[in-house]
């Protein structure tokens, strides 16, 4: 059985270019959320997928977008890049509808902007 | 809003001895509290979890917290270290909105180093 599956694992990107993670969900898992993890910090929540609408929002800009797919798996697009967009991605895929916080955390895709 | 302090940053204990991270938490009610473990270069693994009842709480790798309301303390705790626990470790919190599986805090995490 399948955990979370992020791709790419890492990649390098320029200041003001666009950027798509991918990840996948846990088998039978519905919601996929997405976190920035700076180096040095822990995870902070960007956004939350369930039935393919944007469901919850941190306290990120516009830049950073989702989308979730018919079969639950999600991406997480950031445009425009900053220096400070470097970090570790993690997703995070869940139920729903257990009320018990029932994550499940991919490895994480390491984005570097120079 | 909720918010998690882990006011410890690096903490270096000796194989064998016994472990306490500090973990503080502001929130209006009781809040759902974690632990996390992370290693280099890895996602997070879920140590042990606190949603009601008893206030100590068992996870895996033979680690414990404790939940005091009174202090707003949710501290991990291990009676032996080994070398393999050393690690990155996260105290997080969620809300009791009734919505399932809803948005985590995590604090800024304590890096614990086990010496031989």
């Amino acid at each position: 059985d399948a955990g979370v599956t992020q791709s790419p694992t890492h990649l390098i990107k320029t200041r003001g270019q666009q950027v798509t993670l991918r990840c996948s969900p846990k088998s039978g898992h519905d919601t996929v959320s997405w976190y920035q993890q700076a180096l040095g910090q822990g995870p902070q929540f960007i956004f939350q997928y369930y039935e393919e609408e944007e469901r919850q929002r941190g306290n990120f800009p516009d830049r950073f977008s989702g989308h979730q797919f018919p079969n639950y798996s999600s991406e997480l697009n950031v445009n425009a890049l900053l220096l400070g967009d470097s970090a570790l991605y993690l997703c995070a895929s869940s139920f729903r509808h257990l009320s018990n916080y029932g994550y499940t955390f991919g490895s994480g895709t390491r984005l570097t902007v120079v | 809003a909720q918010s998690v302090t882990q006011p410890d940053i690096h903490i270096t204990v000796s194989e064998g001895a016994s472990l306490e991270l500090r973990c503080n938490y502001s929130y209006g009610a009781t809040p759902y509290l974690f632990w996390y473990v992370q290693s280099p270069g890895q996602g997070l693994q879920l140590l042990l979890k606190y949603f009601s009842g008893d206030t100590l709480v068992q996870g895996i790798k033979g680690f414990e917290a404790e939940f005091k309301r009174s202090q707003s303390s949710f501290n991990l705790r291990k009676p032996s270290v080994h070398w393999s626990d050393a690690a990155e470790y996260f105290c997080a919190v969620g809300a009791r909105d009734g919505v399932g599986a809803s948005k985590l805090t995590f604090g800024t995490g304590t890096r614990l180093q086990v010496t031989l």
